[in-house]
């Protein structure tokens, strides 16, 4: 499967732990995008990498949250001190650079649940 | 700033009906306009795209979308619905750059037999 990959699929956990979730985007592409996506709502963004260059971030984003993409490649997004509102689907999309012809591509996300 | 939205938060329609979701966008540089859909616990996937070729754009499954700028619209229709279109859909707006993607608040699709 040479598609966007992310994992865990699911993650309950209890209020005030760390998680991460990782996103492996289509090996060619350079720009790496995280979104999250609550219940009948549609996506929001949360920030962007060209390569490894965090280039756009949110105001959701928090300072409970940090992403990183080391070597350009995977991606993490990781949530501190986790709160119950941050119960959302975590997608990840990556794309090709250069002019915006080209759509995104998602992946099946990574659905969090804080108690 | 661009924005999406999305006329209908639901829409019901018959098997073999015709399917029309709204989505109208505000963009202050010439918009290249998406329409994705996304079935449950999955995630989204592209039906068809506008990039300043061609108004009227096909996609998969069916549909297709046409780009009018002076009614800042980009509308889903499908001439016949199918039991398998009952999803979610997203329309999305990026700039010629594609750092940005906004997406609307999208509309669930009802298909009743």
């Amino acid at each position: 499967d040479t598609g966007v990959s992310q994992d865990p699929r699911h993650k309950i956990t209890k209020r005030g732990q760390n998680v991460t979730f990782r996103c492996d985007p289509i090996s060619e592409h350079n720009r790496l995008y995280w979104y999250r996506q609550t219940l009948g709502q549609g996506p929001e963004f949360l920030t962007y990498f060209q390569n490894e260059a965090q280039l756009e971030k949110s105001r959701l984003l928090s300072d409970r949250f940090s992403a990183e993409r080391p070597k350009g490649s995977f991606s993490t997004l990781e949530i501190q001190r986790t709160e119950q509102g941050d119960s959302a689907m975590y997608l990840c999309a990556s794309s090709p650079s250069g002019r915006a012809t080209g759509e995104l591509f998602f992946g099946e996300g990574s659905r969090l649940t804080v108690l | 700033a661009q924005s999406v939205t999305q006329l209908g938060s639901h829409v019901s329609v018959s098997e073999g009906a015709l399917v029309l979701l709204r989505c109208n966008y505000s963009s202050s540089v010439p918009p290249y306009l998406f329409w994705y859909v996304q079935y449950p616990n999955q995630g989204l996937q592209l039906l068809l795209k506008y990039t300043s070729a061609a108004t009227l754009v096909k996609g998969i499954n069916g549909f297709e979308a046409e780009f009018k700028k002076s009614e800042t619209s980009f509308h889903l229709t499908k001439p016949s619905a199918h039991m398998s279109d009952a999803a979610e859909y997203f329309c999305a707006v990026t700039d010629n750059y594609g750092q940005n993607f906004v997406f609307g608040p999208g509309t669930r699709l009802s298909v009743l037999p």
